[in-house]
């Protein structure tokens, strides 16, 4: 089983600045298959991020994915007050389908 | 637009069964090739993946629950459901099923609490 490791767990920013979130996988991930999803309270995760680099349909251009093998990086450009939230990896190249544990993007 | 529902008990004693269904609309759950996937999340914890199944029936289970899980797809119905047996409090969670490609759509979650 791959475990994915973020990091860090909180980060505490201020709108309009840069958010970078890791991802760091046990073993490498085949093809790359790494995502993201964003999950604010009381709601279902979504879709942010696919093949690690690639914008699911109608997210912003301010969210960009980058990375391969084990090091997988999520930026937000500028953060947005709708962008503090909770933001999880998952990889689906190997089973189990794992995610990481969260990282927390709160407003300082 | 494609769109999904859970339904189901939201509160089973420990060592029964919890059952769910996830009805499909929008789309065909037999078009496209996808498979469907339960996820679940403990309160306050991350996401965990259940399993997965396809308009076939093929199916396959995270082996830490494999034991206990059984995925079935209704086609006529245009839905698929979970079983999982021999609860115990920790499989109190809000329950999610979802369109693998990877994730792209999710239902709103039905929450399960596990007690007597």
């Amino acid at each position: 089983e791959i475990v994915l490791t973020q990091s860090p767990g909180t980060l505490s920013l201020s709108p309009g600045e840069r958010a970078t979130l890791s991802c760091r996988a046990s073993q490498s991930v085949r093809g790359n298959y790494l995502a993201w999803y964003q999950q604010k309270p009381g709601q279902a995760p979504r879709l942010l991020i696919y093949s690690a680099s690639s914008r699911a349909t109608g997210i912003p251009d301010r969210f960009s994915g980058s990375g391969s093998g084990t090091d997988f990086t999520l930026t937000i450009s500028r953060l947005e007050p709708e962008d503090f939230a909770v933001y999880y990896c998952q990889q689906h190249g190997s089973s189990p389908w794992t995610f990481g544990q969260g990282t927390k993007v709160e407003i300082k | 637009q494609l769109q999904l529902q859970e339904s189901g008990s939201g509160l089973v004693k420990p060592s029964q069964t919890l059952s769910l269904t996830c009805a499909v609309s929008g789309g065909s759950i037999s078009s496209g090739g996808y498979s469907w996937s339960w996820i679940r999340q403990a309160p306050g914890k991350g996401l965990e993946w259940i399993g997965y199944i396809y308009h076939s029936g093929t199916s396959y289970y995270n082996p830490s629950l494999k034991s206990r899980v059984t995925m079935s797809v209704d086609r006529s119905n245009n839905q698929f459901s979970l079983k999982l047996t021999s609860v115990t409090a920790a499989d109190t969670a809000v329950y999610y099923c979802v369109r693998n490609n990877p994730f792209d759509v999710w239902g709103q979650g039905t929450m399960v609490t596990v007690s007597s």
